[in-house]
């Protein structure tokens, strides 16, 4: 069964303190990989996606890294500011799949303390 | 573009009544989504439709039902609300599912809640 999933559940940070979340699958065969950023009362936005050859991609302050070996990916958010409170939801495709099989991780929520 | 619209944001409805999630895109995507998300979890997918006239069901399709009359609109239909349906639901669309084509735009979400 393809899953997805996210730690730590929840995180609390200081303003301007580094984060790293995590995300195991085990989706097969991988196709890719999104990061979402989900905040409070709204809808998920894309983040950055990995593909198979890929290992590193960075939107920003946001690294998304991905091992395809160990079927791990990273989101590390660097220097972290208070709009970088929300959710952030992992979500892998897998290859030859019809159009609705994204598996969703449950999300990790990030709070970010001044 | 306005992307994903949803309506209403928020609903407070009676067990036993019916009704239905609108859901318009207005970026041409031929792939449309609802999903819904309970708290603390991860969104689950209810119906999805790869195109005008064609529709499937997700994990949780059953109490739900859906259309694809026109590209643009993708209304979830309700019926017989039951209090294991308070949820914040949303509709999402993508022009593909490939790596270039799959990433997913949501709406704002609509808060359910059945009493």
């Amino acid at each position: 069964k393809n899953q997805v999933e996210q730690s730590p559940q929840s995180l609390i940070i200081l303003e301007g303190k580094n984060c790293t979340l995590q995300c195991n699958y085990t989706v097969s065969p991988f196709s890719n990989l999104r990061w979402y950023k989900q905040d409070t009362g709204r809808g998920p936005v894309s983040l950055t996606i990995m593909t198979f050859s890929e290992n590193t991609k960075s939107n920003g302050r946001y690294t998304a890294t991905l091992d395809a070996d160990t079927k791990q990916s990273s989101l590390h958010i660097t220097a972290s500011q208070l709009s970088d409170s929300a959710s952030y939801i992992c979500v892998v495709r897998a290859l030859r799949t019809n159009a609705g099989k994204s598996t969703f991780g449950d999300g990790t929520t990030l709070t970010v303390k001044p | 573009n306005a992307g994903v619209t949803q309506t209403p944001k928020f609903r407070i409805l009676k067990i036993g009544q019916s009704m239905t999630l609108q859901c318009t895109q207005d970026m041409n995507h031929n792939y449309m989504y609802w999903y819904r998300q309970d708290p603390g979890m991860g969104l689950k997918l209810i119906y999805y439709s790869v195109g005008a006239g064609i529709t499937d069901k997700g994990e949780v399709p059953n109490g739900y039902n859906v259309s694809r009359s026109t590209t643009e609109d993708f209304p979830l239909r309700l019926e017989l609300a039951a209090p294991s349906q308070t949820s914040v639901y949303f509709c999402a669309s993508s022009y593909g599912v490939s790596p270039n084509t799959g990433e997913l735009f949501f709406g704002e979400g609509s808060r359910l809640t059945v009493l």
